[in-house]
Formats: structure tokens, sequence, C-alpha cells
């Protein structure tokens, strides 16, 4: 019963680095999302993906990569790690109206 | 670019009083959803909306959608402190598959 699985929950990367935060699913959804909220406030849309091999920008795509190879992956990249990238990450899932979330990682840039 | 905003930003009160958060935009959605946020946990659906002038109840909760589907209410009736954490209203509209949030409302109720 995994639902959306999300890894590292937490990551502390130096400015520049570069990493991939992962989202997985096991209900053969086909929408995907990536969102970022900071302390206190909504998620902002990052990216997000229709189905395999289609991906587009939300909100706030720059500094980030996206790519679906398959229904149940759609990991997340960050090239080239900013302290504004300092946030928490939630990955989501959906078939109709309900999305599922996963319990989002943590990431601060130092 | 679908802009929903949330109303008040906060919202603090005792147990057993009444409590509502809105949820406004100037674009059409064909759903919307409100969402319950805890600290350090993902997002958990609360509602669905999808038929103007729709409004669903959920023990102590009602959500209305308004009649052009543009608006939507959170009503808590005697909130407890149970109730207490963010809510998120969000949308899908007919023409694309983003699903977008608003800025969010942190409700804290007091015992």
């Amino acid at each position: 019963n995994a639902g959306v699985t999300q890894t590292p929950k937490f990551r502390i990367l130096k400015i520049g680095q570069s990493m991939t935060l992962q989202c997985a699913q096991d209900m053969n959804h086909n929408y995907m999302y990536w969102y970022r909220q900071d302390p206190g406030m909504g998620l902002k849309l990052i990216y997000y993906s229709v189905g395999a091999g289609i991906t587009d920008k939300g909100e706030v795509p720059n500094g980030y990569n996206v790519s679906r190879s398959t229904t149940e992956d759609f990991p997340l990249r960050l090239e080239l790690a900013a302290p504004s990238q300092t946030s928490v990450y939630f990955c989501a899932s959906r078939r109709s109206a309900e999305a599922f979330f996963g319990q989002g990682t943590r990431l601060t840039v130092v | 670019t679908q802009l929903l905003e949330q109303s008040p930003q906060f919202l603090s009160i005792q147990e057993g009083e009444n409590l509502t958060v809105y949820c406004n935009s100037s674009s059409v959605f064909s759903s919307l959803q409100w969402y319950r946020q805890e600290p350090g946990e993902g997002p958990v659906l609360l509602v669905t909306v999808v038929t103007g002038g729709e409004v669903k109840k959920l023990k102590r909760l009602t959500f209305q959608f308004g009649d052009a589907r543009k608006d939507s209410s959170l009503h808590i009736t005697a909130a407890q402190p149970g109730d207490t954490g963010l809510y998120l209203c969000a949308g899908t509209s007919s023409n694309d598959y983003k699903l977008s949030f608003g800025a969010g409302t942190t409700v804290t109720v007091r015992a």
C-alpha cells in the first residue's frame, strides 16, 4: 500500500551541487506533479506530466528539470543548487480528481 | 495562469467558534478541491466540488462551490483543536491538467 514514495526525506546541498529527488507511485496514475512549499505557504507547481514521455512547465520551473520515462517514476533534477531552492518538495499523482502526495523532501542549500 | 487567492491567510479562534475560509479566482475551474495539511506531512484531500452551486458537508465542515465555478468556501462549525492545520484550495481547469494551489489558510483552534 505504498502510494507515492519520495526519497530522500532530508538533504543538505552545497551551492552549485546537483541532485535528483526521486518520486515513484504504484497506483498507475497518469498525472504526476512536483511542487515546492516554503514555510507557512501553499504549493507552487514546478513541473507536471500527463503520461510517460510528456512533461510541461508549471509556475516556477527555473533551475529544475524532469523526465518521465515510465508511468511510475517522475524524478526532479536540480543542476546547480542555489539557496533560493531551499524548500520542502512534494511529489503528487492523480488519475481523476484526488491527488495523492508523498511525504516530502526537505532540502537545504548552504 | 490560474491564480487562486485564499483569505484570510491566518485565522486563530477559540474552540466552539465557527470559521469560514475563502478561495477566489478569475478563472473558471472544472473542479475545485480542499486539502488539509499537518506539519511534516503532505496535503490530504477533504472534498472535491465539480458543479456550480454545489454544497457538500463532511461532519462539521461545509464546502460550497460558486455558481460560476470561480470561487469556493469552507465553513467549519463549532471548531475543535483537531481542526488546526493548513487548509489549501486547489483547482483544475478543463483545458489543461495542471493542479494549482492557493497560498493556504493557517487555522489555529485554541482549547
